[in-house]
């Protein structure tokens, strides 16, 4: 199956600070790009969906200033968390998706940055 | 409401033996993709199968089977020849066709635990 990349990995900033999370998709251009958010023994909560060139559609309740997503290219889309607060903490998984429109357009995921903010 | 609800928070099976992980969904939608996904402790999102609502089949891949009734809005994955690898957290999902068949809406998982 085709590849999707996440960096970092995990990453532990200051409250306050911004960190920008990539996803790229390694050997597909992804039409479509989501980012979900996942709690401790919780299940993915859509945050966003994004396509390439376009501005992002944020899920109700998400802020769109605090979660800033720009999808650049058919390759890579960014999810900045601006002035990062503890309950910020979560494990934030991107994924990318090939076609439209098609119920089994196949969605594949990233391994998931976890980040905490002390 | 829940568009997918998942009533087992865990399950334990023996090694070598099956396991049925449950799944009900709530859609108006006649057009519909269910889907089921592993997510080990890595975190990594594996998809397992895919069944599509006007597929009057039950979906199999390997040890992976989906017992789709209709009717009864379940979607049940069953895993047969049960493996230590298996135990992970599995999420029931759906895409439905009227909200662009964009989105997937997850389930809040079942933690599957292979005992030796």
């Amino acid at each position: 199956g085709a590849v999707v990349s996440q960096h970092p990995s995990w990453v532990i900033c200051k409250s306050g600070t911004s960190v920008k999370i990539e996803c790229r998709s390694l050997d597909f251009q992804a039409t479509t790009m989501f980012w979900y958010r996942q709690f401790p023994k919780q299940s993915l909560m859509l945050m966003a969906t994004s396509n390439e060139g376009s501005k992002a559609t944020y899920e109700q309740g998400v802020e769109k200033d605090k979660f800033l997503i720009n999808h650049a290219s058919l390759t890579l889309s960014t999810l900045t968390v601006t002035s990062a607060h503890p309950e910020d903490s979560s494990f934030y998984i991107c994924s990318a998706r090939v076609g439209s429109g098609g119920l089994y357009n196949e969605q594949f995921f990233g391994p998931g940055t976890r980040l905490t903010v002390l | 409401a829940q568009k997918i609800t998942q009533t087992q928070p865990g399950m334990f099976v023996q090694e070598k033996e099956a396991v049925t992980l449950d799944c009900t969904y709530d859609t108006s939608d006649q057009s519909y993709g269910l889907f089921w996904y592993k997510q080990p402790s890595s975190g990594e999102m594996i998809f397992l199968i895919y069944q599509g609502s006007y597929d009057e089949q039950n979906a199999t891949e390997g040890r992976y089977s989906l017992n789709f009734q209709k009717a009864r809005k379940s979607a049940n994955l069953v895993i047969s020849a049960s493996q230590l690898g298996d135990s992970a957290m599995y999420f029931c999902a759906m895409r439905e066709r009227q909200r662009g068949a964009n989105n997937l809406f997850f389930g809040t998982g079942t933690r599957l635990t292979v005992i030796p």
